[in-house]
């Protein structure tokens, strides 16, 4: 049974911190890693795509980097803002129609 | 931009009665997927469409009929709810098979089932 991990399910920081999270995935037949930015109430928004081992994709203070041969990849914000307060969600696809998706990391940046 | 839409947002069944939820796409995408949303769970595939006219099963598909009979439409179906899908339920279409593009997101329709 192929299984999406994210870590921490949730976490809350303060505003103007740096901070990451996980997101574990099978080594195995991997083609593509997404991250999606969720919004209470609204639908998930694409953040990145991403194909390639040692990939690392940046969108203003929001970067991330994947590593297939272990099965990882890292989301990280740096200078949070109470506006990046939402679910960052990971989905891990073989190159088939299906995604795998990740619970998610709830995140809450204080003001 | 409409993008997905998705109708109704809200509703409210009793057991045993049936629905359709209507999700639409003005993109042009091949690829449309329904998925279900509950707590503690990532978003799980009901059923997927690979283009006009066709549909297949995925992960939780018991319960649920869907139709593709226009490539901008996917219509999802429930014949006899029951109130183990109460869930939300989100539509999505790609314009890839494979990945290399992500996936657009309805704004989910939220279904209770009494």
């Amino acid at each position: 049974i192929l299984n999406v991990e994210q870590s921490p399910q949730s976490l809350h920081v303060q505003e103007g911190d740096s901070t990451n999270f996980t997101c574990s995935f099978p080594s195995s037949n991997f083609y593509a890693l997404h991250w999606y930015r969720w919004e209470t109430a609204k639908s998930p928004e694409a953040l990145f795509v991403m194909t390639l081992n040692g990939d690392e994709k940046k969108k203003g203070r929001i970067s991330a980097t994947l590593n297939t041969k272990e099965g990882y990849s890292y989301l990280y914000i740096k200078g949070s803002q109470p506006e990046d307060s939402a679910t960052y969600l990971c989905a891990f696809t073989s190159g088939t129609y299906k995604y795998i998706f990740g619970t998610g990391t709830r995140l809450k940046v204080l003001a | 931009n409409a993008g997905v839409t998705q109708t109704p947002k809200f509703r409210v069944l009793k057991t045993g009665q049936s629905m359709t939820l209507l999700c639409a796409q003005d993109m042009n995408h091949e690829y449309m997927y329904w998925y279900r949303q509950d707590p503690g769970m990532g978003l799980r595939l009901i059923h997927y469409s690979v283009g006009e006219g066709t549909t297949a099963k995925g992960e939780v598909p018991d319960g649920y009929n869907v139709s593709r009979l226009k490539k901008q439409n996917f219509l999802l179906g429930l014949e006899s709810a029951a109130p183990s899908q109460t869930s939300v339920y989100f539509c999505a279409s790609s314009p890839d098979r494979g990945g290399n593009q992500p996936q657009h997101f309805g704004d989910g329709t939220r279904l209770s089932i009494l």
